[in-house]
């Protein structure tokens, strides 16, 4: 079936450090990917997405570029910020219903 | 413009009681989308609905769980005798149109004694 792997968290880092969150998906086809941030008390907002192999997102700093090779979605930031602090989900669409992962909690420190 | 409003926000039930969860979209949308989240677990879809109508209802328990999309009104997900497995975080998300972007609500809490 279709199916999203996250890295598991939570994942605590300094501020202006390099972020990477894995994400890694099982699909029939090729599906668009998402990566969705939820802030504390708030709902799910979209961060960026990729609709085909080999198209980057990009959104705020953050990257993450579709890989069919290793049917990966690595979320990327060269320098978090503290109000970078969220739960990251890694999803994919499949018809109209979008497959989550797990969520990562990402703690940024001051 | 506001945003997809769901309350309560955090609801508390007895085992055996009913929970009722409501949803209403942002303006202008007509189609709705419940997801349940689970303690250390990602967003598992329910069901995606359109004004009064079902159109996919495969992420929904066969029993107890109901949902609603009245012409006049919010959403309405529906919990009949709530179990202490049902406590979760419910997730309702809306769009213009299918595989149009979807916009969430910040979730009800519900906790089951």
């Amino acid at each position: 079936g279709n199916s999203v792997t996250q890295m598991e968290g939570p994942v605590t880092l300094s501020e202006e450090a390099f972020l990477t969150i894995n994400c890694t998906y099982t699909a029939t086809g090729y599906p668009s990917l998402f990566w969705y941030v939820q802030y504390p008390g708030e709902g799910l907002q979209l961060l960026l997405k990729a609709t085909k192999a080999d198209d980057k997102g990009s959104n705020k700093g953050f990257e993450a570029t579709y890989r069919k090779e290793t049917t990966s979605f690595h979320l990327e930031k060269g320098s978090v910020q503290v109000s970078d602090s969220a739960v990251y989900f890694c999803a994919l669409l499949y018809g109209n219903k979008l497959v989550f992962g797990a969520g990562t909690i990402l703690r940024v420190k001051s | 413009n506001a945003g997809v409003m769901q309350n309560p926000r955090h609801l508390v039930r007895r085992r055996g009681q009913e929970a009722r969860l409501r949803c209403s979209p942002m303006k202008g949308h007509s189609h709705v989308y419940w997801y349940r989240q689970l303690p250390e677990e990602g967003l598992k879809f329910m069901v995606y609905l359109q004004k009064e109508n079902i159109i996919d209802e495969s992420g929904m328990p066969k029993e107890r769980f109901s949902a609603e999309f009245p012409k006049e009104g919010p959403s309405i997900l529906r919990i009949q005798q709530v179990v202490r497995g049902d406590s979760a975080a419910y997730f309702c998300a809306s769009s213009l149109g299918q595989n149009e972007k979807l916009f969430f609500g910040s979730g009800t809490q519900l906790s089951v004694l």
